[in-house]
């Protein structure tokens, strides 16, 4: 059974901070790794995708992979009170399966 | 990045009435994904659907209850059948884009 955890939150930052989200996996066989930012009511939105051990940035979103510590981070730079919402973790396989396993999300909140 | 159009968006049903769901997508695309989210929680998986093949059911889900139709590579729907106040959950369609995976709008369904 495949599990991804995340802490539930909230994470609460001030404004202009850095927030760190974290997220693990069990099934050493993923792949994909995926941050989806979901505001309440609404749809999720791919903030980041992941492949690769190491860091990725996308403007002031980065994204880290550790494989053999199956693990995955989400690192916000400069929290803006947009920024507040669910963030989501998924993974997947890259097999024939392709649907993605989500964890329970962590709530952000930035603080003005 | 593909876009879908997901309808309704929103719903109020009677116990034992059944719902469908409508996906459209603006591109052709091999598999679609249905997820539930139950109120406070993650996404789950309900099942897969692959254009002129049944779909693929996860534990806990069956074609019965969630009636699944894939009639071209641009459209799906999803029954959720003899509603009960445990259906009320946001049910959302999803598709790979090839780096992420795009989610309709979302419908939100209250059985009352």
């Amino acid at each position: 059974q495949k599990e991804v955890e995340q802490n539930s939150g909230p994470l609460s930052v001030p404004e202009g901070a850095i927030a760190s989200l974290n997220c693990t996996y069990s099934d050493r066989v993923s792949q994909s790794f995926f941050w989806y930012r979901q505001y309440s009511g609404k749809s999720p939105e791919l903030i980041m995708s992941i492949y690769s051990n190491g860091d990725k940035e996308d403007g002031r979103f980065t994204a880290q992979l550790n494989k053999a510590s199956q693990y995955v981070s989400l690192l916000i730079r400069d929290s803006q009170p947009s920024d507040s919402a669910t963030y989501l973790c998924a993974v997947n396989e890259d097999t024939g399966r392709r649907a993605l396993t989500f964890g329970s999300g962590t709530r952000l909140q930035v603080q003005p | 990045s593909a876009v879908i159009s997901q309808k309704p968006s929103r719903d109020i049903c009677q116990r034992g009435t059944s719902l469908t769901i409508q996906c459209q997508v603006d591109s052709q695309v091999t598999m679609m994904f249905w997820y539930r989210q139950q109120p406070g929680q993650s996404l789950t998986l309900i099942a897969t659907a692959n254009q002129g093949s049944e779909a693929t059911y996860e534990s806990g889900f069956v074609i019965d209850k969630f009636p699944i139709s894939r009639p071209n590579l641009t459209f799906s729907t999803l029954t959720v059948s003899n509603m009960s106040p445990e259906d009320s959950s946001i049910y959302l369609c999803s598709v790979d884009q090839g780096d992420g995976y795009t989610f309709g709008s979302g419908t939100r369904l209250t059985v009352v």
